[in-house]
């Protein structure tokens, strides 16, 4: 069966410091990898997604993750946090697009 | 560019009434999710339905749960003689099947607290 585990159930970093916020999956077949953040009172929206073609994916808002196979992870990251990144994060895992399975998710605090 | 809207936003009943959420997809997409989320937790899928056929249900979707998508638009999520572990925030989401990896688009959820 597909899972994820997030790592963290909350992270906190300065204002400008790296963010990594850690997924590891488990999954049968090559999966289809996604993180999406969630501000509070509203739905979720796709940060990124890997779908088999480059392991370094880039998404919005200056995220990226890696997808490396050999440690079952899709690691998110950001090289400077803002103010705004602040809020909840969530790995998920797919292989046929229908039932997404999340994590629990990972709430990122960023101070001043 | 209208997103996935969901009606209402908030709903408070009392335990053992029923309650119906709606869920209007971006226009052109044909698959629709439902998921429940509960504090602390990430969205867990209940169903989903491309055009108006309900394809996968979850085990978590027990009895008193209904969704229809009559007309392959919008959709209604019903719980019947709600339960205070009912309370959550229900979520919908749309995408258009097609080549590779459909991205799925969240609403902003209603949440249901059952007194």
């Amino acid at each position: 069966a597909q899972s994820v585990t997030q790592l963290g159930s909350h992270v906190s970093v300065s204002e400008g410091a790296l963010v990594l916020l850690r997924c590891n999956y488990s999954s049968s077949v090559p999966p289809y990898l996604f993180w999406y953040v969630q501000y509070p009172n509203q739905g979720l929206q796709l940060l990124l997604k890997y779908t088999s073609a480059a392991t370094l994916v880039k998404g919005i808002n200056g995220f990226e993750a890696e997808f490396k196979k050999s440690e079952t992870s899709f690691h998110l990251t950001k090289p400077s946090a803002h103010m705004s990144d602040a809020a909840e994060y969530f790995c998920a895992v797919s292989y046929n697009n229908n039932d997404m399975r999340f994590g629990a998710g990972t709430r990122l605090t960023v101070k001043p | 560019d209208t997103g996935v809207s969901q009606n209402p936003r908030h709903k408070i009943t009392k335990r053992g009434q029923n309650v119906t959420f709606r869920c209007d997809p971006i226009s052109e997409h044909n698959r629709l999710y439902w998921y429940r989320q509960t504090l602390g937790q990430g969205p867990e899928f209940l169903t989903y339905f491309q055009n108006e056929a309900q394809l996968e249900k979850s085990r978590l979707l027990s009895d008193r749960f209904s969704a229809e998508r009559p007309k392959g638009s919008f959709s209604t999520l019903e719980i019947q003689r709600t339960e205070q572990g009912d309370s959550a925030m229900y979520l919908c989401a749309s995408s258009l099947q097609g080549t590779g990896t459909d991205t799925q688009y969240f609403g902003p959820g209603t949440r249901l607290t059952v007194l």
